[in-house]
């Protein structure tokens, strides 16, 4: 049984670009979260998708979005690229109410 | 309180002592507190999902307490060990919010 998949591993991109990242989560789990680490930080919430719907979000920016698929993967979508959005991206999946959260080995995004 | 806290940020424990830190949310609509694991090189790991007061929950030498009156959360290691070693963090979950803390980071030392 695969856990939860982040791709890709590591990215680097450039202020004002674009960049797509992908999370398949753990079998039989329907919601997908969001988080950014920063260093020397804990994680911080994103957002949220059940039922290919964003059911929370946190205090970002609208340049960050996303979409679920009805095979419950998730994309998070960030534009207009600062320099502060260097971090790490986690992506943690769960089952619908059973908030416990299995999480995959994130993306590391460097904007340079 | 508003925001997830934990303290402290880091702690050196030796290898034998037991220890405990603490993680203070906020208790209005509470939903659950978990408590997370994460080895460096890893993903962060399940420990515990609480959501009633006075919860109490145990994973071999890890417990946890819960107090959602007040708003916080004792985790405690019996008698650590050197793969104990890890940050862990504590995140709330209430109506509408998810909110990490930014971790205690321990280091155990044989």
């Amino acid at each position: 049984d695969a856990g939860v998949t982040q791709s890709p591993t590591h990215l680097i991109k450039t202020r004002g670009q674009q960049v797509t990242l992908r999370c398949s989560p753990k079998s039989g789990h329907d919601t997908v979260s969001w988080y950014q680490q920063a260093l020397g930080q804990g994680p911080q919430f994103i957002f949220q998708y059940y039922e290919e719907e964003e059911r929370q979000r946190g205090n970002f920016p609208d340049r960050f979005s996303g979409h679920q698929f009805p095979n419950y993967s998730s994309e998070l979508n960030v534009n207009a690229l600062l320099l502060g959005d260097s971090a790490l991206y986690l992506c943690a999946s769960s089952f619908s109410d059973n908030y416990e959260q299995y999480f995959g080995p994130g993306t590391r995004l460097t904007v340079t | 309180i508003l925001n997830v806290e934990q303290s402290p940020q880091s702690l050196h424990v030796q290898e034998g002592d037991s220890t405990n830190f603490t993680c203070s949310f906020p208790s209005s609509n509470f939903y659950a507190l978990h408590w997370y694991r994460w080895e460096t090189a890893k993903s962060p790991e399940a420990l515990f999902v609480m959501t009633l007061n006075g919860d109490e929950k145990k994973k071999g030498r890890i417990s946890a307490t819960l107090n959602t009156k007040e708003g916080y959360s004792y985790l405690y290691i019996k008698g650590s060990q050197p793969e104990d070693s890890a940050t862990y963090l504590c995140l709330s979950v209430s109506w509408g919010k998810l909110q990490f803390g930014a971790g205690t980071q321990v280091v155990v030392t044989p």
